[in-house]
């Protein structure tokens, strides 16, 4: 199994540019979840899907975020137009329908906006 | 408001030793408690989960309690190796919605 993969692994934008992160969660996850990490505030989840359906997106901190899950196998986490308050580590996740709730991370993107 | 909290500073240990990493929550009511293990530029991988019923889980050299009385979690690592030196996250359930709530982490080093 090849995990969840997340591309690009590294971006550097500069401002006001669109930045565009994807993600293919783990084939037979039904959940799938973006969060964001900074020094500052820690492991932050920006919004989930459940079947392809978003479900929380209170965690987005503005409309300058959006996300998508067209497929069960495709995410993507869009900001439009980037600042350099976004740079951050950003992880997609993915869960199944065990009952122990754990969550497979992917290894991130780290996102630098000069 | 609602809180997660873990130990800022970094546990510095020697090998050998058991490490006692520790998680205190406020205004939430956990059905399960999580720990994750983060490497550096790494995403976070899961460990253990234990439930509001359950006052303690093993699995190897890890241990976690939980005591919804003091609202707080101790995750320990008995016979600590340096490939454990890693930051270790906390993470709440809350219910249903499959959401986790994170702490901000503890780093472990161990040395040799």
């Amino acid at each position: 199994d090849a995990g969840v993969i997340q591309s690009p692994r590294h971006e550097v934008t500069e401002m006001g540019q669109e930045v565009t992160l994807r993600c293919k969660p783990i084939s037979g996850h039904n959940s799938l979840f973006w969060y964001r990490q900074t020094m500052m505030r820690g492991l932050e989840l920006l919004i989930y899907f459940n079947n392809n359906v978003p479900i929380d997106d209170s965690g987005m901190p503005e409309d300058r975020f959006s996300a998508k899950m067209p497929n069960a196998s495709f995410s993507t986490l869009k900001i439009q137009p980037s600042e350099p308050r976004d740079s951050a580590v950003y992880f997609c996740a993915s869960r199944g329908t065990t009952s122990s709730y754990e969550q497979y991370f992917g290894p991130g993107t780290r996102l630098t906006v000069t | 408001s609602q809180k997660i909290e873990q130990n800022s500073e970094a546990l510095n240990i020697q090998e050998g030793k058991t490490a006692t990493l520790t998680c205190n929550y406020t205004n939430y009511s956990p059905a399960y408690l999580q720990w994750y293990r983060q490497d550096p530029g790494r995403g976070p991988v899961f460990l253990l989960l234990i439930r509001e019923n359950e006052k303690e889980k093993r699995k190897e050299r890890l241990k976690v309690t939980f005591d919804t009385t003091l609202k707080q979690s101790l995750f320990h690592i008995t016979a600590s190796q340096p490939a454990d030196s890693a930051t270790y996250l906390c993470a709440l359930v809350k219910d249903s919605s499959y959401k986790l709530i994170f702490g901000s982490g503890t780093r472990l080093l161990v040395r040799p």
